[in-house]
């Protein structure tokens, strides 16, 4: 069945790079997402990218896809304290709309 | 812009007592709707799903239900809360395709006592 993993904590320290790793199973997934959550909050979109693609990049945030291990990363790029914060990885669900998601990295910049 | 809202915020409610949680978006039409339920802040489990008024799919049997009498109205609801029905419980809406991705309400925190 579909599955999505992830690490589930990540310390590093203010303005080192931070890279969040997650794997899925599902080979015929199309989009993969990543989410921030911060305490209390809904999940906030950060980013996709299409299964086409290897790479995409946005300010400081770069999603690698290596689609032959199903393997997705996350990079934040001079880590602040502002994105500690739990981040998921998903993957759409076959042709439907629905997402599967994984446990969630807890991310912890220390100052 | 679009816009997504959840009520109420929070919620203590006793066991056995009725539920009602509400979910609206503004600024489109004919979303895809979704309740999700998040225990112990993590892993987002998938409780309901809609693809247009009425259309509602159940991905977990348990004593929940939803229900979507307009566009862009999506509710939950319960007959009897059960201790185990705690959690945050999170509304997302997405377009109808073809990159599905989901946009999240600011959620309820619901605890049964």
């Amino acid at each position: 069945g579909e599955d999505v993993e992830q690490s589930l904590f990540l310390s590093v320290r203010e303005g080192d790079s931070s890279v969040i790793n997650c794997t899925y199973t599902d080979s015929s997934s199309t989009y993969l997402y990543w989410y921030k959550q911060e305490p209390g909050a809904g999940l906030q979109l950060l980013t996709y990218i299409f299964s086409n693609m290897d790479m995409k990049q946005d300010q400081r945030l770069t999603v690698l896809l290596n689609k032959k291990d199903k393997h997705l990363s996350l990079r934040i790029a001079d880590t602040q304290t502002g994105d500690s914060a739990i981040y998921f990885c998903a993957e759409r669900s076959g042709n439907t709309g629905k997402l599967i998601f994984g446990q969630g990295t807890t991310l912890q910049v220390k100052p | 812009s679009q816009t997504i809202h959840q009520w109420p915020a929070t919620l203590v409610q006793p066991v056995g007592s009725p539920l009602s949680l509400e979910c609206t978006v503004e600024g489109t039409s004919n979303p895809n709707l979704y309740w999700y339920r998040q225990a112990a802040g993590r892993g987002l489990q998938l409780l309901f799903y809609s693809v247009g008024i009425g259309q509602i799919s159940s991905e977990v049997p348990q004593n929940l239900s939803a229900s979507r009498p307009q566009d862009r109205q999506f509710i939950l609801s319960s007959k009897k809360l059960l201790l185990s029905d705690s959690g945050f419980y999170l509304c997302a809406w997405s377009f109808g395709g073809p990159s599905y991705e989901q946009y999240f309400g600011p959620g309820t925190r619901l605890t049964v006592t």
